[in-house]
């Protein structure tokens, strides 16, 4: 049974720049939420996605945006790149039927430059 | 608005000790609490998850007590092992059973 994968593990990018990232839930999930961990920090909520809408959002600028797929998988965006952006970028997956107990990916490491 | 908070940050202990880790939060409206363990890097690995309704869980050498009516839950870490070493976070689940609500997490360091 696959966990919550995520793409990509690294990420470098330039200040203004824009970047994609994409996570696919663990079998059998049909929600999805993205987290931002600055470094020493606990995670912070970015937004959730369910039925392919965004569910609810949390204290995060229009420049994170978000969409999920038929397939549940999920894709976050973030336009004009600033370098506190620079942060481990978590995914997690839950189904509300087995008590939205939430299982996380990896996590992708942007580093803004 | 919810906060939660963590202490100790950090903790070192040797090998074989009984521990406890504290977990408080502001709002008692809540939809559960979960304690997740995080090595140097990675994603979150969920240790416990305790429903609003639920008092305590158990798995192996753990153990999760919620008393909601204080704001407190404390994971308890029975025989302590060097593998044990991690950051040790606790988060809570807004009334909507949507969002995660995140402390700073405690540093756990277990010597042999």
């Amino acid at each position: 049974d696959a966990g919550v994968t995520q793409s990509p593990t690294h990420l470098i990018k330039t200040r203004g720049q824009q970047v994609t990232l994409r996570c696919s839930p663990k079998s059998g999930h049909d929600t999805v939420s993205w987290y931002q961990q600055a470094l020493g920090q606990g995670p912070q909520f970015i937004f959730q996605y369910y039925e392919e809408e965004e569910r609810q959002r949390g204290n995060f600028p229009d420049r994170f945006s978000g969409h999920q797929f038929p397939n549940y998988s999920s894709e976050l965006n973030v336009n004009a790149l600033l370098l506190g952006d620079s942060a481990l970028y978590l995914c997690a997956s839950s189904f509300p039927g087995l008590g939205n107990e939430q299982y996380f990916g990896p996590g992708t490491r942007l580093t803004v430059t | 608005k919810q906060e939660v908070t963590q202490i100790p940050a950090a903790l070192s202990v040797p090998e074989g000790e009984n521990l406890v880790l504290n977990c408080s939060f502001t709002d008692s409206a809540i939809y559960n609490l979960q304690w997740f363990r995080q090595d140097p890097g990675k994603g979150l690995t969920s240790l416990l998850l305790i429903q609003s309704s639920q008092r305590e869980q158990t798995s192996g050498r753990l153990n999760a007590s919620l008393d909601k009516s204080s704001g407190r839950s404390t994971l308890y870490i029975a025989a302590s092992q060097p593998g044990d070493s991690a950051t040790y976070l606790c988060a809570v689940t807004n009334q909507a059973g949507t969002a995660l609500i995140f402390g700073k997490g405690t540093t756990l360091s277990v010597s042999s």
